[in-house]
C-alpha cells in the first residue's frame, strides 16, 4: 500500500467552480500534515497546513480525520492560477513523504 | 521573505563524474533536507541533516551520496560517480524545527541534474 496515495486527476473544472482532492496515509505514526502546491517543473509550495479542527485560508479548505487518516482539500471559486499539481504531504519522523499529486486545470 | 536558494539550476555530467549541489538555507533554520523528484514522479526523501549530521536517510542515499554543511550558511549533496538513474531535480529544504506544529520545510527551486 502507498504511503500517500492521491487521485491523480486530471481534475478539469471551469473557472468559478468548486473542487475537491482527497488522499489516504498509511502510517498512523504521522504527525504533521500539508498540502502544498506545485507548478510545472519548480519546487513544491507550502499552501497550508492541516489540522484536525479544520482550517480554512481565503478560498481553501482543509479537513484531516485521523480515524481514517483522511486528508482533504477544497478549493471554492477557481482561478485560472489555481491550475497546478496539488501534493498531500505527511510527516513521518523527520522527513516529508509526499504523496504523487492531484492535477487541477481550471479553464475559461 | 526569506527563501532557500539552490545553485546550479541546470546541471549536465557525464556518468561516473562528481557533482556537489549546493544549497543556501534560510539563515535561522536548524533542519536541512535533500530530496529529489525524477520526472514524472513523486518528490521523495533523501536525507535530513540537523547539528551537524545526518539524522535520517533513505534506502536512495547509498555510498554514493554524502552531504556537509561546509560554513555556516552553506549545504551541499555530493554524489560521488553518476549515474543515469541520478537524472532528476533535486531540492533542498530547511525548517525551524522538526516533528512540532513548526515543522513546516520550505523549498528551494531545485537543481535539475542530466546525467549523459
Amino acid at each position: 500500500r502507498k504511503e500517500v496515495e492521491q487521485d491523480p486527476g486530471p481534475f478539469n473544472v471551469p473557472e468559478g467552480a468548486t473542487v475537491a482532492f482527497n488522499c489516504t496515509y498509511s502510517n498512523s505514526a504521522s504527525q504533521s500534515f500539508f498540502w502544498y502546491r506545485q507548478d510545472c517543473r519548480k519546487e513544491p509550495k507550502l499552501l497550508m497546513s492541516v489540522y484536525s479542527s479544520g482550517n480554512e485560508d481565503g478560498r481553501f479548505t482543509a479537513q484531516l480525520n485521523r480515524a481514517s487518516q483522511y486528508i482533504s482539500l477544497l478549493i471554492r471559486d477557481s482561478k485560472l492560477s489555481d491550475s497546478a499539481t496539488y501534493l498531500c504531504v505527511v510527516t513521518l519522523a523527520d522527513k516529508l513523504v509526499f504523496g504523487a499529486g492531484t492535477i487541477l486545470r481550471v479553464k475559461s | 521573505e526569506p527563501e532557500v536558494t539552490q545553485t546550479p539550476s541546470h546541471q549536465v555530467t557525464q556518468m561516473g563524474q562528481e557533482v556537489i549541489l549546493r544549497c543556501v538555507p534560510i539563515s535561522n533554520h536548524l533542519y536541512f533536507y535533500w530530496y529529489r523528484q525524477i520526472l514524472g514522479q513523486k518528490v521523495e526523501f533523501l536525507v535530513s541533516f540537523y547539528n551537524n549530521e545526518i539524522s535520517e536517510k533513505s534506502e536512495i542515499f547509498d555510498d554514493q551520496f554524502s552531504v556537509e554543511r561546509p560554513d555556516g550558511s552553506n549545504f551541499t549533496l555530493k554524489i560521488r560517480s553518476t549515474k543515469l538513474e541520478d537524472s532528476a531535480m533535486y531540492f533542498c529544504a530547511s525548517g525551524l524545527s522538526s516533528g512540532g506544529a513548526e515543522d513546516t520545510q520550505y523549498f528551494g527551486p531545485g537543481t535539475r541534474l542530466t546525467v549523459l
